[in-house]
């Protein structure tokens, strides 16, 4: 049953824009992750929030930005995308402290 | 950092022999997790396993920290057990990120 809803599933975009992607958890967890995945398949964090606080970035470039409203919602911001932004972002969510973690089904995004 | 080995890095068995995958860290763990990943791209958890024995149907994962590495075993394969397997772990001072091996390819034939 899932319970980390990611949305959209794909999309599809040109160099330069601007998209957002959005995720939300209904387990109650305090954290929340973001993770890319890209051609070589190597999944990699980006960024973790906890209770709305960043708590890691991974030197992602400043076109990413992170967006926490509360600590069920961490959205995903890319300010002009770049050829090498194509990839599939997973979202998860866990407790602080509790390791294990439970992720979403992932948004691809391709850029032209 | 911390480094995640996996191996093999593909497999291809025939239906009904078992598989063994293994998962080997860097670093002292605190926890690990392995997944299954579906074509499409989505992560299924198919253990949480920090340490010991755990087993869930034909999946058996074993861990042991002092030894720092980790086991999934597949018994009796079936075609839909075809796909990307994932093991990550948990370093304590990491503030709970996961990471990543680069994946097992299992391929299970008629």
């Amino acid at each position: 049953e899932t319970a980390v809803f990611q949305t959209p599933n794909y999309h599809v975009t040109q160099v330069g824009n601007e998209v957002s992607f959005n995720c939300k958890q209904t387990l109650g967890h305090d954290t929340m992750y973001w993770y890319k995945q890209d051609s070589k398949k190597l999944l990699k964090i980006m960024f973790s929030y906890n209770n709305k606080q960043l708590i890691v970035n991974e030197t992602v470039p400043r076109r990413f930005s992170p967006q926490s409203s509360d600590k069920a919602h961490l959205n995903l911001r890319i300010k002009s995308v770049e050829p090498e932004d194509s990839a599939v972002y997973l979202c998860a969510s866990s407790w602080l402290g509790a390791y294990e973690q439970y992720f979403g089904p992932g948004t691809r995004l391709t850029v032209l | 950092g911390q480094q995640v080995q996996q191996s093999p890095a593909s497999l291809v068995l025939q239906e009904g022999e078992n598989a063994e995958l293994q998962c080997n860290f860097s670093t002292s763990l605190n926890s690990m997790q392995w997944f299954y990943q579906r074509p499409e791209g989505s992560l299924v958890s198919l253990f949480y396993n920090p340490s010991g024995t755990k087993q869930s149907g034909r999946l058996t994962s074993t861990t042991v920290i002092k030894e720092r590495r980790s086991s999934l075993h597949i018994s009796s394969s079936q075609i839909t057990d075809s796909g990307t397997y994932l093991c990550a772990m948990v370093d304590g001072g990491s503030n709970y990120k996961l990471t990543f091996g680069k994946g097992t390819l299992l391929t299970v034939t008629p």
